[in-house]
């Protein structure tokens, strides 16, 4: 049980255009989901936390503008990159929780931006 | 704000052998959560342990174990008979009342066969 998917795992795209990464919770239902960003080999960094439903709060220097979330179910929320330059390239990773103080991950889109 | 520090960025063991890895935080929260995280290679974060602060009692997964000690604000994880699949990267994460996980920066682990 537990599981969290994210969609796409791996994404190459142009400078400038937006990309979507999806987040699913397939077993049970995420009152609360959170997106990070990892560089390599450093330690996740809290981009925003999302509740269904709600707008998502964002951690002090992500550009919300720029980092979209939108949390449309209790097992769907969908990140998406606007205007993406190659700095933007990175880890993403998703986590859900159930509302029992615990998250659970999903295995990570890789994005390079061109 | 709340702080962990993993201060072994890399530790190695021998297959079969224990290693403990160290971690402490910085709360003046009283009630809280501790977990203990692994990510391999693929990237893909795993739960290990959890802590609940207001249990006294130490938490046990199978050869995972901790020793949790609120006073000192110490949380070390135990690993018994290392296995090969055990090599990974090890994150603290400290969870209180935001519901937001503070990761430390990790601890490699290497366990030679």
């Amino acid at each position: 049980g537990a599981v969290v998917s994210q969609h796409p795992s791996w994404v190459i795209c142009k400078s400038g255009t937006s990309v979507k990464i999806e987040c699913r919770s397939l077993d049970f239902q995420a009152t609360t989901m959170f997106w990070y960003r990892q560089f390599p080999k450093q330690s996740l960094m809290l981009m925003a936390t999302s509740n269904e439903g709600s707008k998502a709060t964002y951690e002090q220097g992500v550009e919300k503008d720029k980092f979209l979330i939108n949390h449309a179910s209790l097992t769907l929320s969908t990140l998406t990159v606007t205007s993406a330059h190659p700095e933007d390239s990175s880890f993403y990773i998703c986590s859900a929780s159930p509302g029992v103080n615990t998250q659970y991950f999903g295995p990570g889109t890789r994005l390079t931006v061109l | 704000a709340q702080t962990v520090t993993q201060s072994q960025p890399e530790m190695s063991v021998q297959e079969a052998e224990t290693v403990t890895l160290s971690c402490t935080y910085d709360t003046s929260e009283s009630d809280y959560y501790l977990f203990w995280y692994k990510q391999p290679p693929s990237r893909q974060m795993i739960l290990v342990i959890r802590q609940e602060a207001y249990k006294q009692q130490n938490a046990t997964e199978n050869r995972f174990s901790v020793n949790f000690q609120k006073a000192a604000k110490s949380f070390s994880l135990k690993i018994s008979d290392s296995q090969l699949g055990d090599a990974a990267m090890y994150f603290c994460a400290y969870q209180g009342g935001s519901e937001k996980l503070v990761f430390g920066k990790g601890t490699k682990l290497t366990v030679n066969p």
